[in-house]
Protein backbone atom coordinates (compact mmCIF):
# COMPACT_ATOMS: atom_id res chain seq x y z
CA UNK A 1 0.00 0.00 0.00
CA UNK A 2 0.67 3.42 -0.13
CA UNK A 3 1.88 5.36 3.22
CA UNK A 4 3.68 8.13 3.95
CA UNK A 5 4.63 8.62 8.21
CA UNK A 6 5.06 12.61 9.48
CA UNK A 7 5.32 13.77 12.63
CA UNK A 8 1.94 14.97 14.08
CA UNK A 9 3.21 18.27 15.79
CA UNK A 10 6.15 19.76 16.19
CA UNK A 11 7.01 22.86 18.51
CA UNK A 12 9.61 25.43 17.59
CA UNK A 13 10.74 28.55 18.89
CA UNK A 14 10.81 31.64 16.86
CA UNK A 15 14.54 32.52 15.67
CA UNK A 16 15.20 29.09 15.46
CA UNK A 17 15.58 26.15 12.87
CA UNK A 18 13.04 23.09 12.71
CA UNK A 19 13.48 19.87 10.65
CA UNK A 20 10.30 18.22 9.46
CA UNK A 21 10.85 14.37 8.55
CA UNK A 22 8.82 12.71 6.57
CA UNK A 23 9.20 8.90 5.11
CA UNK A 24 6.94 7.32 2.06
CA UNK A 25 5.76 4.28 0.52
CA UNK A 26 4.31 4.05 -2.74
CA UNK A 27 3.74 2.65 -5.94
CA UNK A 28 6.16 4.18 -7.97
CA UNK A 29 7.84 7.14 -7.32
CA UNK A 30 7.94 10.55 -9.32
CA UNK A 31 9.32 13.54 -7.33
CA UNK A 32 7.50 15.04 -3.72
CA UNK A 33 6.23 17.61 -2.70
CA UNK A 34 5.72 20.10 0.41
CA UNK A 35 3.42 21.90 1.03
CA UNK A 36 1.83 24.61 3.70
CA UNK A 37 -1.52 24.81 5.00
CA UNK A 38 -2.62 27.22 7.34
CA UNK A 39 -5.48 26.44 9.28
CA UNK A 40 -8.82 27.18 7.22
CA UNK A 41 -6.88 28.06 3.83
CA UNK A 42 -6.02 25.94 0.79
CA UNK A 43 -2.01 24.13 1.04
CA UNK A 44 0.22 26.73 -0.73
CA UNK A 45 3.47 25.43 -3.10
CA UNK A 46 6.60 25.27 -0.84
CA UNK A 47 8.86 22.44 -3.06
CA UNK A 48 9.14 19.77 -5.46
CA UNK A 49 12.25 17.28 -5.06
CA UNK A 50 12.86 14.64 -7.76
CA UNK A 51 16.39 14.16 -7.38
CA UNK A 52 17.96 12.69 -4.38
CA UNK A 53 20.03 16.10 -2.49
CA UNK A 54 19.08 19.77 -0.82
CA UNK A 55 16.95 22.07 -2.54
CA UNK A 56 17.55 25.52 -0.86
CA UNK A 57 14.62 28.27 -1.26
CA UNK A 58 15.20 31.22 0.92
CA UNK A 59 14.69 30.23 4.80
CA UNK A 60 13.07 26.73 3.33
CA UNK A 61 15.10 24.06 2.12
CA UNK A 62 13.91 20.16 1.23
CA UNK A 63 16.14 16.98 0.91
CA UNK A 64 15.45 13.73 -0.74
CA UNK A 65 16.68 10.59 -0.62
CA UNK A 66 14.92 8.12 -3.10
CA UNK A 67 16.23 4.84 -1.58
CA UNK A 68 15.66 5.39 1.67
CA UNK A 69 11.57 6.68 0.87
CA UNK A 70 13.00 9.86 3.21
CA UNK A 71 12.47 13.26 2.77
CA UNK A 72 13.10 16.66 5.18
CA UNK A 73 11.63 19.75 5.47
CA UNK A 74 14.38 22.56 6.90
CA UNK A 75 12.73 25.48 7.69
CA UNK A 76 15.36 28.54 9.13
CA UNK A 77 14.74 31.32 11.02
CA UNK A 78 11.28 30.71 12.07
CA UNK A 79 8.85 33.35 12.13
CA UNK A 80 5.37 33.31 13.88
CA UNK A 81 3.71 33.09 10.74
CA UNK A 82 5.43 29.89 9.90
CA UNK A 83 3.08 28.45 12.25
CA UNK A 84 0.90 26.23 10.05
CA UNK A 85 0.64 22.32 9.35
CA UNK A 86 3.54 21.17 7.08
CA UNK A 87 2.23 18.33 4.02
CA UNK A 88 4.71 15.78 2.55
CA UNK A 89 3.35 14.69 -0.84
CA UNK A 90 5.02 12.16 -2.68
CA UNK A 91 3.70 11.48 -6.53
CA UNK A 92 2.86 7.78 -7.38
CA UNK A 93 3.66 6.32 -10.87
CA UNK A 94 0.07 7.13 -12.13
CA UNK A 95 1.44 11.19 -10.99
CA UNK A 96 -0.96 11.24 -8.54
CA UNK A 97 -0.29 13.20 -5.04
CA UNK A 98 -0.81 10.83 -2.34
CA UNK A 99 -1.91 12.71 1.21
CA UNK A 100 -0.54 12.22 4.80
CA UNK A 101 -2.22 14.76 7.81
CA UNK A 102 0.66 16.61 7.60
CA UNK A 103 2.85 17.97 10.47
CA UNK A 104 1.13 20.58 12.46
CA UNK A 105 4.08 23.07 13.30
CA UNK A 106 3.49 25.68 16.48
CA UNK A 107 5.89 28.23 16.91
CA UNK A 108 6.49 30.15 20.17
CA UNK A 109 7.60 33.18 20.74
CA UNK B 1 2.93 33.14 -11.56
CA UNK B 2 0.86 30.25 -10.94
CA UNK B 3 -1.96 31.67 -9.84
CA UNK B 4 -5.20 29.50 -9.19
CA UNK B 5 -9.01 30.95 -8.20
CA UNK B 6 -12.01 29.61 -6.55
CA UNK B 7 -15.21 31.00 -7.03
CA UNK B 8 -16.99 31.52 -5.03
CA UNK B 9 -15.15 31.59 -1.44
CA UNK B 10 -18.11 30.22 0.43
CA UNK B 11 -21.22 29.56 0.30
CA UNK B 12 -24.53 28.41 1.86
CA UNK B 13 -27.53 26.35 0.32
CA UNK B 14 -30.33 24.46 1.42
CA UNK B 15 -30.81 20.70 1.51
CA UNK B 16 -31.73 19.44 -2.55
CA UNK B 17 -30.34 22.13 -4.09
CA UNK B 18 -27.28 22.24 -6.66
CA UNK B 19 -24.17 24.68 -6.14
CA UNK B 20 -21.31 25.58 -9.18
CA UNK B 21 -17.99 26.02 -7.69
CA UNK B 22 -15.61 27.23 -10.54
CA UNK B 23 -11.57 26.80 -10.69
CA UNK B 24 -9.38 29.03 -12.85
CA UNK B 25 -5.99 29.31 -13.65
CA UNK B 26 -5.10 32.96 -14.36
CA UNK B 27 -1.75 33.07 -15.90
CA UNK B 28 -0.90 29.52 -17.07
CA UNK B 29 -3.00 26.70 -19.03
CA UNK B 30 -3.34 24.01 -16.85
CA UNK B 31 -3.54 20.45 -18.51
CA UNK B 32 -4.87 18.58 -15.34
CA UNK B 33 -6.91 20.14 -12.82
CA UNK B 34 -7.78 17.67 -9.37
CA UNK B 35 -10.69 18.67 -6.70
CA UNK B 36 -10.75 17.61 -3.07
CA UNK B 37 -12.21 17.85 -0.25
CA UNK B 38 -11.28 18.44 3.22
CA UNK B 39 -13.08 17.73 5.96
CA UNK B 40 -11.77 20.02 9.67
CA UNK B 41 -8.92 18.38 10.73
CA UNK B 42 -7.94 15.67 8.29
CA UNK B 43 -6.03 15.11 5.28
CA UNK B 44 -6.99 16.09 1.90
CA UNK B 45 -9.05 13.85 -0.13
CA UNK B 46 -8.73 13.50 -4.08
CA UNK B 47 -12.18 13.20 -5.14
CA UNK B 48 -11.63 13.40 -9.03
CA UNK B 49 -8.95 14.77 -11.79
CA UNK B 50 -10.19 16.29 -14.93
CA UNK B 51 -8.40 16.49 -18.37
CA UNK B 52 -9.27 19.48 -20.89
CA UNK B 53 -12.24 17.94 -23.40
CA UNK B 54 -12.42 14.70 -21.75
CA UNK B 55 -14.76 13.34 -18.75
CA UNK B 56 -13.14 13.29 -15.09
CA UNK B 57 -11.76 10.41 -13.47
CA UNK B 58 -13.22 10.01 -10.43
CA UNK B 59 -11.85 8.23 -7.18
CA UNK B 60 -13.20 5.66 -5.59
CA UNK B 61 -16.35 6.09 -3.52
CA UNK B 62 -16.83 9.36 -4.96
CA UNK B 63 -20.40 9.34 -7.28
CA UNK B 64 -19.66 10.94 -10.46
CA UNK B 65 -23.57 11.53 -10.56
CA UNK B 66 -23.84 13.96 -8.21
CA UNK B 67 -19.93 15.53 -8.03
CA UNK B 68 -20.30 16.62 -11.93
CA UNK B 69 -17.16 18.06 -13.18
CA UNK B 70 -16.68 20.09 -16.50
CA UNK B 71 -13.23 21.01 -17.73
CA UNK B 72 -14.65 23.10 -20.83
CA UNK B 73 -10.56 24.80 -21.41
CA UNK B 74 -7.08 24.74 -20.22
CA UNK B 75 -8.04 27.11 -17.69
CA UNK B 76 -11.16 26.49 -16.34
CA UNK B 77 -12.73 23.44 -14.14
CA UNK B 78 -16.14 23.81 -12.61
CA UNK B 79 -17.55 21.15 -9.69
CA UNK B 80 -21.10 21.06 -9.27
CA UNK B 81 -22.86 19.29 -6.17
CA UNK B 82 -26.18 18.44 -7.28
CA UNK B 83 -28.85 17.78 -4.63
CA UNK B 84 -26.50 18.92 -1.82
CA UNK B 85 -26.86 17.41 1.51
CA UNK B 86 -26.02 18.51 4.95
CA UNK B 87 -22.90 15.80 4.73
CA UNK B 88 -21.44 17.52 1.76
CA UNK B 89 -20.38 20.61 3.70
CA UNK B 90 -16.82 20.70 3.28
CA UNK B 91 -14.20 22.32 2.42
CA UNK B 92 -13.71 22.02 -1.40
CA UNK B 93 -10.39 22.82 -2.98
CA UNK B 94 -8.99 22.66 -6.75
CA UNK B 95 -5.56 22.56 -7.90
CA UNK B 96 -3.94 23.08 -11.44
CA UNK B 97 -0.79 21.21 -12.62
CA UNK B 98 1.06 22.75 -15.12
CA UNK B 99 2.23 20.38 -17.09
CA UNK B 100 5.11 19.11 -19.47
CA UNK B 101 8.27 18.97 -17.75
CA UNK B 102 6.91 20.21 -14.27
CA UNK B 103 4.09 18.71 -12.46
CA UNK B 104 4.03 21.37 -10.23
CA UNK B 105 0.49 21.39 -8.55
CA UNK B 106 -1.30 24.77 -7.66
CA UNK B 107 -4.01 25.39 -5.39
CA UNK B 108 -6.92 27.51 -5.73
CA UNK B 109 -7.82 29.51 -2.20
CA UNK B 110 -10.58 26.89 -1.46
CA UNK B 111 -14.45 27.14 -0.95
CA UNK B 112 -16.11 26.30 1.89
CA UNK B 113 -20.00 24.53 1.16
CA UNK B 114 -22.64 24.72 4.16
CA UNK B 115 -25.63 22.45 3.53
CA UNK B 116 -28.69 23.58 5.67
Amino acid sequence: GQNIDQPTEMTATEGAIVQINCTYQTSGFNGLFWYQQHAGEAPTFLSYNVLDGLEEKGRFSSFLSRSKGYSYLLLKELQMKDSASYLCAPMDSNYQLIWGAGTKLIIKP
Amino acid sequence: GAVVSQHPSWVICKSGTSVKIECRSLDFQATTMFWYRQFPKQSLMLMATSNEGSKATYEQGVEKDKFLINHASLTLSTLTVTSAHPEDSSFYICSARIGGETYEQYFGPGTRLTVT
